[in-house]
């Protein structure tokens, strides 16, 4: 059972655009929203992250939108860079021994 | 600081053998974790280690044995290996269970099993 559901699963974006993932999760108990990049042969690293307190939280051009209403958060990237380019995961937790993970998003960031 | 570091970064294995997968951590954190990563599945916890002495099951620990060997190590063992447990492995240490303490990742191991 997929206690957080990540979508879409690819993504392409121009240069300059905006990336939208979105994440559902089903536990409200769940107080702390993060959002890991993987590059390629590499282990994730956390972004940015969220609690259920706040409705936005931004961070130079990354910013998590969060509904606590329709269990739903998701990480906007503004001005898109090819640099961008990499797996994007969201989880959820309650502890870091209970964090569960999206499927990921592999975002191409095209010059 | 090197952070989280894993070893090996490949294996191959055949169906049946046994191995251990090092993990080290060089930032005094407390406590541990090894996941598992599968395309279309995100990462799932196998074992954590809350702190030095301590280890407990996680989400997906069936086939797994872990050594929490002091503060800086902590060992992940497939005692017999199965296809099933071809995937990416990754270590990670926070300073403490919290969910506000910060989870570092170490590079990952690519494990095949035949």
């Amino acid at each position: 059972q997929q206690q957080v559901k990540q979508s879409p699963q690819s993504l392409i974006v121009q240069k300059g655009g905006i990336s939208i993932i979105n994440c559902a999760y089903e536990n409200t108990a769940f107080d702390y929203f993060p959002w890991y990049q993987q590059f390629p042969g590499k282990g994730p690293a956390l972004l940015i992250a969220i609690r259920p307190d706040v409705s936005e939280k931004k961070e130079g051009r990354f910013t998590i939108s969060f509904n606590k209403s329709a269990k739903q958060f998701s990480l906007h990237i503004m001005d898109s860079q090819p640099g961008d380019s990499a797996t994007y995961f969201c989880a959820a937790s309650l502890n870091n021994n209970d964090m569960r993970f999206g499927a990921g998003t592999r975002l191409t960031v095209k010059p | 600081n090197a952070g989280v570091t894993q070893t090996p970064k490949f294996q191959v294995l055949k169906t049946g053998q046994s191995m251990t997968l090092q993990c080290a951590q060089d930032m005094n954190h407390n406590s541990m974790y090894w996941y598992r990563q599968d395309p279309g599945m995100g990462l799932r916890l196998i074992y954590y280690s809350a702190s030095e002495g301590t280890t407990d099951k996680g989400e997906v620990p069936n086939g797994y044995n872990v050594s929490r060997l002091n503060k800086r190590e902590f060992s992940l063992r497939l005692e017999s290996a199965a296809p099933s447990q071809t995937s990416v492995y990754f270590c990670a240490s926070s300073e403490g269970l919290a969910n506000y303490n910060e989870q570092f990742f170490g590079p990952g191991t690519r494990l095949t099993v035949l």
